[in-house]
Order: C-alpha cells, then structure tokens, then sequence
C-alpha cells in the first residue's frame, strides 16, 4: 500500500511569483487536508478537501487555493508568493468515514526569497 | 478556538531514563487525540491515536492517556533511546468538518 506522497521535495521561489504543490493520497482515502508548517511551530490547518469541494478552511487569504481531483489527489496554489510564506507545506489523507485519522505525507519545503 | 499547548518545549535525557510528555487542549469537546513524531524536515509518523471514548492507547515503548474533561494528555516513553530523538506533536481532532489543531511540539533528545 502505497502512502502519502508530495512533490516536489523542495522549491525556491521569489516574492510576488505563484507556485503549485501537488499531493497524491493513500490508496482508498478520499479527503485531503494541507497544513503550512512554520519553522519551529506546529502544523497550521489551510483547508480540506473531500469529494473534489472545499470542506472547511483555516485563516489562510484567498490566494491559498486548492482543487482535488476525481483520484483524490490535491494541489495547493498559492499567488503573490510573500516572504512568511516559507514552510514545509504537509498534506495529509483520510479514509472513509474516519476523517481525524489522518495521514501525512513527507511535505514540500518552500523557501520565497 | 481549540489552543493546544505541548510543555516542555524541549527535553534533553540521558539514553534508558523514563519520560513523560505533557499536552493540553483549552476545548473538552474533542473527536480524537493524535501523537506524533517528527525528524528534522521531514513529514510527520502518528505514533498513537486515542478517541474520545478511550482513556489510553499503548504501543511498544509508548502510552499515551486522555483525560478529556481536564483537557490533557500525556505521551509516557519507557527506557528511552537515541533513536527516539526528534520532535513529537499533540494533535487534537475537533468534532467539527475534521481539522487537526496542533501544539508546537517538545524537542526531545536522547544522549547515549
């Protein structure tokens, strides 16, 4: 059974630019949450996904987006592309029916200079 | 809004001491609590889950109680070793449409 997985590993990136994060969930899950990991701080909840529409969102602004697909994979877009948005961006899957069970892939490290 | 707090911040332990970590949550009404472990940059490895209905979880070395009306959990590690060394969350699962608020984790590092 293949996991959580996350690409890419690592991104670079310049104030102002957009950038695009991809997930793809463990088999049979079909909701997607993503989580933005500050530098020494816990994981901060952006938003979810099930069933390809957005099923709650965290404080993030608008120009955090996301979509899921019909596989249940995900991205994460984020436009104007600000300093404070370097972290480890985490995506996690869950099964049917035990959506606070969830399962996190390795995460995608954004560094916005 | 669920806070969570995680204390200490940070642990340093001789390798085979015995450790508690300490979590707590401001919002009793919780769906689950989840422990987990994290290397330096790397993703996140759930070490234990507990449900609302439950008062404990164990795994090898590991247990994990709730105590939901206090709003607190603990993460007891037995005979501790260096390989244990890393950061570990406490994450609360709300009963809500099923987000995981997070504390900012305990530091820990075992010295051989």
């Amino acid at each position: 059974e293949t996991g959580v997985t996350q690409s890419p590993t690592h991104l670079i990136k310049t104030r102002g630019q957009q950038v695009t994060l991809r997930c793809s969930s463990q088999s049979g899950h079909n909701t997607v949450s993503w989580y933005q990991q500050a530098l020494g701080q816990g994981p901060q909840f952006i938003f979810q996904y099930y069933r390809e529409e957005e099923n709650g969102r965290g404080n993030f602004p608008p120009r955090f987006s996301g979509l899921q697909f019909p596989n249940y994979s995900s991205e994460l877009n984020v436009n104007a592309l600000e300093l404070d948005d370097s972290a480890l961006y985490l995506c996690a899957s869950s099964p049917p029916l035990s959506y606070n069970e969830q399962f996190f892939g390795p995460g995608t490290r954004l560094t916005v200079l | 809004k669920q806070e969570v707090t995680q204390i200490p911040a940070a642990l340093s332990v001789p390798e085979g001491e015995n450790l508690v970590l300490n979590c707590s949550f401001t919002d009793s009404a919780i769906y689950n609590l989840q422990w987990f472990r994290q290397d330096p940059g790397k993703g996140l490895t759930s070490l234990l889950l507990i449900q609302s209905s439950q008062r404990e979880q164990t795994s090898g070395r590991l247990n994990a109680s709730l105590d939901k009306s206090s709003g607190r959990s603990t993460l007891y590690i037995a005979a501790s070793q260096p390989g244990d060394s890393a950061t570990y969350l406490c994450a609360v699962g709300g009963s809500g449409y099923s987000t995981l608020t997070f504390g900012k984790g305990t530091m820990l590092l075992v010295s051989p």
